[in-house]
């Protein structure tokens, strides 16, 4: 059956350090996306992209980037973390970028 | 600026019904999404809507009105494991998704 992942499920680093998030979908979407879920806020858009080598930015891209070098994967980092960072991110995936969304289990990540 | 409303926490007793309410403020419309999403866990897809009009799946329903910008999820025979938030997110002008900050649901026995 197709899914998508993550990885790790639980990170917990220090300010300043650069982490990655890994996703992996078998979809074979074209279309992914990074969004990050904090207590009262719905689901924010970092980073999205719609096909190999097409990144674009979100509602909340400062801070992160993410590099799309094949169809099943799109890797975000933090370049320098931050306390504000601590959150849980999701990635998600569509095979049209207005169409079903399927999720990731999701990161939770504790930035201290 | 874009805007989706929804109540934020609401209660219900097991084997009632339910409505919970959306309403949106988005640059262009292109369709209507329901997700649920228990505890700890992702959002799973529940319903779309495009146009107006009552969509029906099982125990779940969804309605929409675009002229009044407004949506609701019905939710009927409540079981205790429909506990959840429900997120309400709505297709923008450009293909993107716009997310309420959902509605947890409680269930009492």
């Amino acid at each position: 059956d197709a899914e998508i992942t993550q990885s790790p499920r639980h990170k917990i680093t220090e300010t300043g350090r650069q982490v990655t998030l890994a996703c992996h979908q078998t979809w074979n979407h074209n279309n992914m996306f990074w969004y990050r879920q904090d207590l009262g806020h719905g689901l924010r858009l970092i980073h999205y992209s719609y096909g190999v080598q097409d990144t674009n930015k979100g509602e909340v891209s400062d801070g992160y980037s993410v590099s799309r070098s094949n169809t099943e994967d799109l890797p975000l980092t933090l370049e320098s973390a931050a306390s504000s960072q601590t959150s849980v991110y999701f990635c998600a995936s569509s095979e049209q970028p207005q169409e079903t969304q399927y999720f990731g289990p999701g990161t939770r990540l504790l930035v201290l | 600026g874009q805007n989706i409303d929804q109540p934020t926490e609401m209660t219900a007793t097991e084997g009632a019904i339910v409505q919970i309410n959306c309403t949106y403020q988005t640059s262009g419309f292109n369709g209507l999404f329901w997700y649920q999403q228990h505890a700890g866990e992702a959002p799973t897809f529940l319903s779309y809507n495009v146009l107006d009009g009552l969509e029906e799946k099982g125990r779940f329903s969804s309605f929409l009105s675009r002229s009044k910008g407004y949506s609701y999820l019905l939710l009927k025979e409540l079981q205790m494991k429909d506990s959840a938030s429900y997120l309400c997110a709505v297709v923008d002008s450009n293909y993107q998704l716009i997310w309420g900050a959902g509605t947890k649901l409680i269930i009492k026995p």
